[in-house]
């Protein structure tokens, strides 16, 4: 069955700083992967999504995200955070229905 | 506009009552969800459905029941067999499988 985990249930980091946030999936063949933000009390946003193609996919309010199928990962990155991307991340695959990971709280100091 | 619809934003109920969650779509969603929220644990699947007039149970879909006789409409109810109903309840579409889902604003459901 597949799966989505996110290692990480809580980062922290200065605003301007990198961030990378991890994800791995679990599933035979090349999922469909997306990341959603939520802000709380707020519904969901996509970020962006991976389908097939090029491995490196460009998303809204400056993230990318990397696909690596040797390590079933799915990592979001972005180069320098702002106070406003704190909120809640979920890595997301939709391969035969949707299944959430667990999320990653990011909190940004200023 | 084009989106998901839920009603209302915030729902109060005694124990022991039913009660039925709006989610309405105008994106011509072939599939749509229904996710329950809970400080720590992310989102979890109460029931899909994929097409009009069938839905399969998720993850947790005990106390719950859903109907799908539109397309644009999935209402979930929360019986009074759901034992934790105070949660916070969130709708989505897709088109159908392998695409992006849209999510609505949510519910919050407060059973006192």
């Amino acid at each position: 069955a597949q799966s989505v985990t996110q290692p990480d249930i809580h980062i922290t980091v200065s605003e301007g700083a990198s961030l990378e946030l991890r994800c791995n999936y679990s599933y035979g063949a090349t999922p469909y992967l997306f990341w959603y933000v939520q802000s709380p009390g707020q519904g969901l946003q996509l970020l962006l999504k991976y389908f097939s193609g090029d491995t490196l996919v460009q998303g809204i309010k400056g993230f990318e995200a990397e696909f690596k199928r040797s390590q079933s990962s799915f990592n979001l990155r972005k180069p320098s955070v702002h106070w406003s991307d704190a909120a809640e991340y979920f890595c997301v695959s939709n391969t035969d229905k949707l299944i959430f990971g667990t999320g990653t709280r990011l909190q940004v100091f200023p | 506009d084009g989106g998901i619809t839920q009603s209302p934003k915030y729902l109060f109920r005694k124990e022991g009552q039913n009660v039925t969650l709006s989610c309405e779509q105008n994106l011509n969603h072939d599939a749509m969800y229904w996710y329950r929220q809970d400080p720590g644990q992310g989102l979890r699947l109460i029931y899909y459905s994929q097409i009009v007039n069938d839905f399969q149970k998720g993850d947790i879909a005990e106390g719950y029941s859903v109907s799908r006789e539109k397309k644009e409409s999935f209402p979930l109810t929360v019986t009074s067999a759901q034992k934790n109903p105070t949660a916070f309840y969130l709708c989505a579409s897709s088109i159908g499988w392998n695409t992006e889902a849209f999510f609505g604003q949510g519910t919050r459901l407060t059973v006192v």
